[in-house]
């Protein structure tokens, strides 16, 4: 079965420059959720879609930008990264009103160097 | 205070024990998942509840709405059930997470 892909599974930048993370949910889920997690930390959450518009937002940078397309497939754009932003970013999808449960993508590992 | 508490924080025990896993939240909410990270970081979905009991293999997943709590037991548990299992809120498409527990299973 498909599951929830992120892409990159890995990711280097240097200090101020952007990166784009991307989820492409499981087929027909319309829901997307994007959360971090630093190194040892819990995972916070950011952003999330519902029909592909914003539903909830949590603790987002302002340098952060987050949107999901036609597809339902979802970009989480970070701009002038900085070192704290190293961290596993995660996605998850579901459909709310199908079935709720959530699945995870294996998530993409920003490094900031 | 953290909406989501999770108990114990770290729990070691030896293969075959019964385990459970607490969790307390404050907020009002649609619906509770478990889930399980590992070592690599993936997250799976043991158990989405929104009343009642859920079973599925050597897991069960209990909640009251009432008391606002949560447990997960692990029945005959093994070693590879080593994880950490987190408790997560679902509140208006906003997922709140509790710290998890680190579960070792020693052979």
């Amino acid at each position: 079965a498909a599951g929830v892909i992120q892409s990159p599974r890995h990711l280097i930048k240097e200090k101020r420059e952007t990166a784009t993370l991307k989820c492409y949910p499981i087929p027909r889920h319309d829901t997307v959720y994007w959360y971090q997690q630093g190194p040892g930390q819990d995972p916070q959450f950011l952003i999330s879609f519902y029909e592909k518009m914003q539903s909830d937002k949590g603790s987002i940078p302002d340098r952060f930008s987050a949107q999901q397309f036609s597809d339902y497939h979802s970009e989480l754009n970070m701009s002038s990264l900085e070192l704290g932003d190293s961290a596993l970013y995660f996605c998850a999808s579901s459909s709310p009103l199908r079935d709720p449960k959530l699945f995870f993508g294996s998530g993409t590992q920003l490094s900031v160097l | 205070k953290n909406e989501v508490e999770q108990s114990p924080q770290n729990l070691t025990a030896q293969e075959g024990e019964f385990i459970t896993i607490n969790c307390s939240y404050s907020v009002g909410i649609s619906a509770l998942h478990w889930l399980q990270q590992h070592p690599g970081g993936g997250i799976v979905s043991l158990f989405m509840l929104s009343s009642g009991k859920k079973k599925h293999g050597r897991l069960i997943a209990t909640i009251n709405i009432q008391e606002k709590h949560s447990s997960l037991h692990i029945t005959a548990s093994h070693p590879r059930d080593s994880a950490v299992y987190i408790c997560a809120v679902d509140k208006n498409y906003q997922l709140i997470w509790g710290a998890g527990t680190k579960l070792i299973i020693k052979p």
